[in-house]
């Protein structure tokens, strides 16, 4: 079947600390990846992409991912958080033909200490 | 950069009334847009797939005439949730595809609008 993990319901960082956040995947083949960002009552915001290529991708707000295909995970990182970061963050992923169906993973609350 | 708007924001309601939400694209056309429902500290479902000038095609489990869904114009699909009950009381979320691919976003990514907040008493 497919799915989308993301192990850690909750993180909690210090600001100025880097950040990692887990995505595995379970998919036929490789979909396209995406990490999204959701602050409180809002909807989501695209954080950054991947399909094809670069198997480091650069997103908005200093975020980065890279993409395993061996381990199937699309890992977000960012090497210094900022307060402003604190919010959910879902991995998803879309099947390359186009139907645009995402799975979204359960998503990983981030609080950042002052 | 693309952008998804919904509206109402918040609304409550008393069970057995029907809620009407909007879901909208601006400056591009949404051939297709999608329902999705959030529950509290929980991920997204896929509720329906809207169609512009076709009926949408519902997820399993979603009950089609309690969640009507019409996409009448390529900018604007509405999700009317029929006599509302406490249990149907969730975060409803709304995205689309910018097809043409006009901005950076690319035409494979969905744009989300900012979430629907029913309450049914």
């Amino acid at each position: 079947a497919q799915s989308v993990t993301q192990p850690d319901i909750h993180i909690t960082v210090s600001e100025g600390a880097s950040l990692e956040l887990r995505c595995n995947y379970s998919y036929g083949a490789t979909p396209y990846l995406f990490w999204y960002v959701q602050s409180p009552g809002q909807g989501l915001q695209l954080l950054l992409k991947y399909f094809s290529g670069d198997t480091l991708v650069q997103g908005i707000k200093g975020f980065e991912a890279e993409f395993k295909r061996s381990q199937s995970s699309f890992n977000l990182r960012k090497p210094s958080v900022h307060w402003s970061d604190a919010a959910e963050y879902f991995c998803a992923v879309a099947p390359t033909s186009g139907t645009y169906k995402y799975i979204f993973g359960t998503g990983t609350r981030l609080k950042v200490l002052a | 950069g693309a952008v998804v708007s919904q509206h109402p924001s918040w609304v409550i309601c008393k069970s057995g009334t029907s809620v009407k939400i909007e879901c909208r694209s601006l400056d591009f056309q949404a051939t297709t847009m999608f329902w999705y429902r959030q529950f509290p500290k929980q991920s997204l479902m896929l509720m329906a797939t809207s169609n512009e000038g076709s009926k949408a095609t519902y997820e399993q489990g979603v009950e089609k005439d309690k969640f009507l869904i019409n996409h009448a114009s390529l900018t604007l699909s509405t999700l009317t949730v029929t006599s509302a009950h406490p249990e149907d009381s969730s975060f409803y979320i709304c995205s689309a595809r910018d097809p043409e691919g006009v901005f950076a976003s690319g035409a494979n990514v969905l744009t989300f609008g900012a979430g629907s907040r029913l309450t049914v008493l």
